[in-house]
């Protein structure tokens, strides 16, 4: 079982459409949480952390579910310029690791 | 303000060529990290440092070396480059554990043939 799993997608959806994204992680001891966007061929730059109470950036919702283990990303409205790959990450200090999942495909259409 | 820059941006390699991939952040960060992306994978680390004249191994370090003579910047060797290491590298910064951001440099794409 991979460390942190996400759906591949991709995930096709009109202009305007709400799209949610799940990522689920192995290591209980699991610190800290983020999304990342990633463009075609560019570097991965960070969209927002990830914290239990959930948190909120204009139209990107976050979620984190210790129990379960999964941490969730809604977009609302969704924008062409929402096209792109959403990569959960996950970090615990112990063995200083970071670890990324390997993404879900957005493609967001006219 | 640069950031993390990379070079170069693309390379290609014969199998058993060497070469050396430079990164420089001019944020003044402690924390540096290489890692490599292959399809249907998430980035990997390969090596990284806490500071400078440190140096660890990542998830996947075989057949890479890494050096951090200065705390700006962080090299990334191949000593006998295999196709199995083309991929495309980002070398990433950050300040420090908490890791609440990463900064990532444009990407290097490495083929080995």
């Amino acid at each position: 079982r991979k460390e942190v799993e996400q759906d591949p997608g991709p995930f096709n959806v009109p202009e305007g459409a709400t799209v949610a994204f799940n990522c689920t992680y192995s290591n209980s001891a699991s610190q800290s949480f983020f999304w990342y966007r990633q463009d075609c061929r560019k570097e991965p730059k960070l969209l927002m952390s990830v914290y239990s109470s959930g948190n909120e950036d204009g139209r990107f919702t976050a979620q984190l579910n210790r129990a379960s283990q999964y941490i969730s990303l809604l977009i609302r409205d969704s924008k062409l310029s929402d096209s792109a790959t959403y990569l959960c990450v996950v970090f615990w200090g112990g063995g200083f690791k970071t670890i990324f999942g390997a993404g879900t495909r957005l493609f967001v259409k006219a | 303000n640069a950031g993390v820059t990379q070079t170069p941006k693309f390379r290609v390699l014969k199998t058993g060529q060497s070469m050396t991939l430079l990164c420089a952040q001019d944020m003044n960060h402690e924390y540096m990290y290489w890692y490599r992306q292959d399809p249907g994978m998430g980035l990997r680390l390969i090596h990284y440092s806490v500071g400078e004249g440190t140096t660890a191994k990542g998830e996947v370090p075989d057949g890479y070396n890494v050096s951090r003579l200065k705390k700006q910047n962080f090299l990334l060797g191949l000593e006998s480059a295999a196709p199995s290491q083309t991929s495309v590298y980002f070398c990433a910064s950050s300040y420090g554990t908490t890791n609440e951001k990463l900064f990532f440099g444009s990407g290097t794409q490495l083929s080995v043939l």
